[in-house]
C-alpha cells in the first residue's frame, strides 16, 4: 500500500506569508496527486489535482508542484480565509494533514 | 450544480451494520466514480472505498472485509454498508464524486470535486 506523509503537521504563519506544505509518497505516483483544504465542521474542498492543476474557482495564490514521490502545495500570500487544514491524497490514501494556524 | 446528501442512522450498536445512502441531485450519477470517506472527531481523513456506476468497486484494504458498496442509478443514489462496527467506526462520513479514469487497469486520478456535507455516525450501545 502507498503511504502519504505530510510535513509539517502544524504550521504557524502570518497573513501575507508564503507557505509551503510537503507531501511524500512511499512509491512513485507520477503526478496523480490532489490537495484539499478543510475548515472545521466543513467538508474538504478540492484545490489542486494532477499535482499542479488548479481546480476551477480556486484562487491563483494556491499552486502545486512535484511528481514521482515528492510534492508541494504553496500559498503565495496567506490570507485570513486560508487558515485551515490541508490534505494531500493519491488514489486511495490521504496524508495525515497539515494545520495552518495563525502565528 | 451537482449536490450530494448523505442519509442514514446517526446511532448504530456495536457489532451491527452501518448503512448510509448518498443521493445525487442536480446531475446524473452515471459515468462517474463515487467515494465514501470518513473522519473521526479531531483526526484525519480516511478513504473507505469507491464505486463506479457499473457497480465495480475498490475498497480500502484495511476495511475491505467489512465494506460493501452499491449503486442505484434509477434513484441517483449510492450506498455504503460497514459490518461488525465498533466504537472505532464512530466518525463523520462523507460521500464525494471521484474523478477517476481507468484505462487498461491503470487509474488516472483527478480528485474529489463534489462532497456531501457529512453525516455523524456514533457506534454505541
Amino acid at each position: 500500500d502507498i503511504q502519504m506523509t505530510q510535513s509539517p503537521s502544524t504550521l504557524s504563519a502570518s497573513v501575507g506569508d508564503r507557505v509551503t506544505i510537503t507531501c511524500r509518497a512511499s512509491q512513485s505516483i507520477s503526478s496523480w496527486l490532489a490537495w484539499y483544504q478543510q475548515k472545521p465542521g466543513k467538508a474538504p474542498k478540492l484545490l489542486i489535482y494532477k499535482a499542479s492543476s488548479l481546480e476551477s474557482g480556486v484562487p491563483s495564490r494556491f499552486s502545486g508542484s512535484g511528481s514521482g514521490t515528492e510534492f508541494t502545495l504553496t500559498i503565495s500570500s496567506l490570507q485570513p480565509d486560508d487558515f485551515a487544514t490541508y490534505y494531500c491524497q493519491q488514489l486511495w490514501t490521504f496524508g495525515q494533514g497539515t494545520k495552518v494556524e495563525i502565528k | 450544480q451537482v449536490q450530494l446528501q448523505e442519509s442514514g442512522p446517526g446511532l448504530v450498536k456495536p457489532s451491527e451494520t452501518l448503512s448510509l445512502t448518498c443521493t445525487v441531485s442536480g446531475g446524473s450519477i452515471s459515468s462517474y466514480y463515487w467515494s465514501w470517506i470518513r473522519q473521526p472527531a479531531g483526526k484525519g481523513l480516511e478513504w473507505i472505498g469507491r464505486i463506479y456506476t457499473s457497480g465495480s468497486t475498490n475498497y480500502n484494504p484495511s476495511l475491505k472485509s467489512r465494506v460493501t458498496m452499491s449503486v442505484d442509478t434509477s434513484k441517483n443514489q449510492f450506498s455504503l454498508k460497514l459490518s461488525s462496527v465498533t466504537a472505532a467506526d464512530t466518525a463523520v462520513y462523507y460521500c464525494a464524486r471521484d474523478r477517476v479514469t481507468e484505462l487498461a487497469s491503470t487509474y488516472y486520478y483527478y480528485g474529489m470535486d463534489v462532497w456531501g456535507q457529512g453525516t455523524t455516525v456514533t457506534v454505541s450501545s
